[in-house]
């Protein structure tokens, strides 16, 4: 049973369409979040929301928008891609209210290419 | 700005061999995480250590927090192919920001 899945797994688009990056987890956490990790592997934060709510919001271009349909789910999706965009996306989820001494599960993170 | 600076960036030995990676910081830290990120994949956690000073070993993996809590390393004894991945550590810095702080990760490779 995967706990953290994203969809797809390998995304390849041209400049400029709207794209969107499914995350699902089931394991019944309260937390969950999506990372960017560019070509030298830094990690970066983008989003996280608890129970449906956003809690953390960094500095992210406003095409840029997640929604959370219920604690389970936090799908990110993207407008007007640029080249810029292209690195792989990850999604995570914790079980309380994030950071703090908690395991954060990572997905298999979904590869974007903007052309 | 909180950062993490880990050492080094790259590091590419023989099967066998012994590594430290560091993981630094000027800012205090009420924990700090380790994961493990290998090709492909998204990262796993392999320890987080809470107490200033703390040690805990995971098999062949030894992980030490600094006595103030500001810094971290990773020790690997005898390294395996099987070692060979991203290594990541991540500070809690226990504001209200609940987010970690992520280092730049040491990149592993141990060759047979």
């Amino acid at each position: 049973d995967t706990a953290v899945s994203q969809t797809p797994k390998y995304l390849v688009t041209q400049m400029g369409n709207d794209k969107s990056i499914k995350c699902e987890q089931n394991l019944g956490h309260d937390t969950m979040y999506w990372y960017k990790q560019d070509s030298k592997k830094f990690l970066k934060i983008m989003f996280s929301y608890n129970n449906k709510e956003l809690i953390i919001n960094e500095t992210v271009p406003n095409r840029f928008s997640p929604k959370s349909p219920d604690k389970a789910h936090l799908n990110l999706h993207i407008n007007s891609l640029e080249l810029g965009d292209s690195a792989v996306y990850f999604c995570a989820s914790s079980q309380g209210v994030g950071g703090r001494k908690e395991t954060q599960y990572f997905g298999p993170g979904t590869r974007l290419l903007v052309l | 700005t909180q950062l993490l600076e880990q050492s080094p960036q790259f590091l590419s030995i023989q099967e066998g061999e012994n590594l430290t990676v560091y993981c630094n910081s000027s800012s205090v830290f009420s924990s700090l995480q380790w994961y493990r990120q290998e090709p492909g994949e998204g990262p796993v956690l392999l320890v987080t250590v809470v107490t200033g000073g703390e040690v805990k070993k995971l098999k062949r993996l030894t992980f030490q927090f600094g006595d103030a809590r500001k810094d971290s390393s990773l020790h690997i004894t005898a390294a395996q192919p099987g070692d060979t991945g991203l290594y990541l550590c991540a500070g809690d810095n226990a504001g209200n920001n609940r987010k970690l702080i992520w280092g730049l990760g040491t990149s592993l490779a141990v060759n047979p």
